[in-house]
């Protein structure tokens, strides 16, 4: 999993906090994902880029916010989150999107 | 609409026996199809993929799957359970674009 980091591997948060997530993927890869993960769900696509520049959004709330400065980093923004936005947020990456993704460990959010 | 189903959400079986991980889907057009595992506390990781050609896929830790286009299936197995593939199993079908469908996952017990 050293292909693809993400940090902090755990956070706690109360609901008016703002934080961010940071993954960055050493694989050369052009595009990058944020799943969401909730126990008993299917994995959620959030965001992906690709070269940088957003081609999904899967009707996101506006209290999460992504940023990709390059294609190695992204970021997923955090602010006025709800207790249901407990989960693990995963980022991926791949080579185009017909390819298969490689994910980093993940983050465990808990929205207090 | 364009879906991936794994009917069930937990397969038990006993250490050294074959073991099977079944998968459906529907998509339009030519199905890419993924496995990927998921250990605790860990993301998901890429097991095997089947894009064209033989319909047997042989991939990582000596599991294979295999394509049937008429039954639309791509069901995950393995001549020989070890303990340590205990862990929550992913099917996935591209669907365009930078769009992956996962299923829900079924949570592999091997018993020792």
């Amino acid at each position: 999993e050293t292909g693809v980091t993400q940090t902090p591997r755990h956070l706690v948060m109360g609901m008016t906090n703002k934080k961010s997530l940071k993954c960055e993927q050493h694989l050369g890869h052009n595009a990058m994902y944020w799943y969401k993960q909730s126990a008993k769900k299917p994995l959620e696509l959030m965001f992906v880029y690709n070269f940088k520049e957003q081609t999904e959004n899967n009707s996101v709330p506006s209290r999460f916010s992504p940023e990709c400065p390059n294609s190695s980093h992204l970021f997923l923004h955090l602010h006025t989150l709800q207790p249901e936005d407990s989960a693990l947020y995963l980022c991926a990456s791949s080579q185009g999107g017909v390819h298969e993704q490689y994910f980093g460990p993940g983050t465990r959010l808990t929205v207090t | 609409a364009q879906s991936v189903a794994q009917p069930e959400d937990q397969v038990n079986v006993a250490e050294g026996n074959p073991l099977t991980v079944k998968c459906t889907y529907s998509v339009s057009g030519n199905p890419y199809l993924f496995w990927y595992v998921q250990y605790p506390n860990r993301g998901l990781q890429f097991l095997l993929k089947y894009i064209t050609g033989d319909n047997l896929v042989k991939g990582s830790y000596g599991f294979e799957a295999e394509f049937n286009k008429s039954q639309t299936s791509f069901h995950l197995k393995k001549p020989s359970a070890l303990v340590s593939d205990s862990a929550l199993y992913f099917c996935a079908v591209y669907t365009g674009g930078f769009k992956t469908i996962f299923g829900a996952g079924t949570r592999l017990f091997v018993k020792a």
